[in-house]
């Protein structure tokens, strides 16, 4: 079945720095790509998504990047603040319906 | 603005107990689900409904049942909660096109 690793588990950066979260999967067919963030005590919340037809994706400070060849695809966080600080969850499509496949998370602390 | 309704959000259980997490949307979604969440496992799905009338199983299913009442509500069963039950069980939603809306989670403990 469809495997999604996720890297670094934990990501520390000063404000202000770059964070990159790194994931790979394992179904080729997999095509649909979201990126989630979780908060202390809440549900895990879209930030943003990627589809197979595209290689990047922006929106402000976060972007996605996908390589279908290599199947690894990746979350930039630029100029990080504060409130940046959460957990960070990818997921695949496992290629057949709408089940999403999650990686094990990235806790990412930005410090003042 | 409801979105996804899961209750309750805390419980505490005793080894054979059983119990019922009920969970209800408000976005007209067809998909329905429940995960999950382990310290450094991530989201695993337990089950999915596609529909109305509808439940397949997801990657860890055992020691739970599921009953899509309507398309609102699906709800999640432990018939006899053992400690390995013991987590944070989210309920999500979704319409075609993958993007899944998640509750605010439902702790629970089996002492």
């Amino acid at each position: 079945g469809e495997n999604v690793e996720q890297h670094p588990s934990t990501l520390s950066v000063q404000e202000g720095d770059s964070a990159v979260i790194k994931c790979t999967y394992s179904d080729s067919a997999s095509n649909y790509f979201p990126w989630y963030k979780q908060e202390l005590g809440k549900g895990p919340q879209l930030i943003i998504d990627i589809r197979s037809n595209v290689g990047e994706k922006k929106d402000q400070r976060i972007a996605v990047t996908l390589n279908k060849t290599a199947k690894h695809f990746s979350l930039h966080i630029t100029e990080t603040q504060p409130e940046d600080s959460a957990v960070y969850f990818c997921a695949a499509s496992t290629g057949e319906t709408d089940k999403l496949i999650f990686g094990t998370g990235t806790r990412l602390q930005v410090f003042p | 603005n409801a979105g996804v309704t899961q209750t309750p959000k805390f419980q505490v259980l005793k080894t054979g107990q059983s119990m019922t997490l009920q969970c209800a949307q408000d976005m007209n979604h067809n998909s329905m689900y429940w995960y999950r969440q382990d310290p450094g496992m991530g989201l695993r799905l337990i089950y999915y409904s596609a529909s109305e009338g509808t439940t397949d199983k997801g990657e860890v299913p055992n020691g739970y049942n599921v009953s899509r009442l309507n398309k609102r509500e699906f709800s999640l069963r432990l018939e006899s909660a053992a400690p390995s039950q013991t987590s944070v069980y989210f309920c999500a939603s979704s319409e075609q096109g993958y993007t899944i809306y998640f509750g605010e989670g439902s702790w629970l403990t089996v002492v």
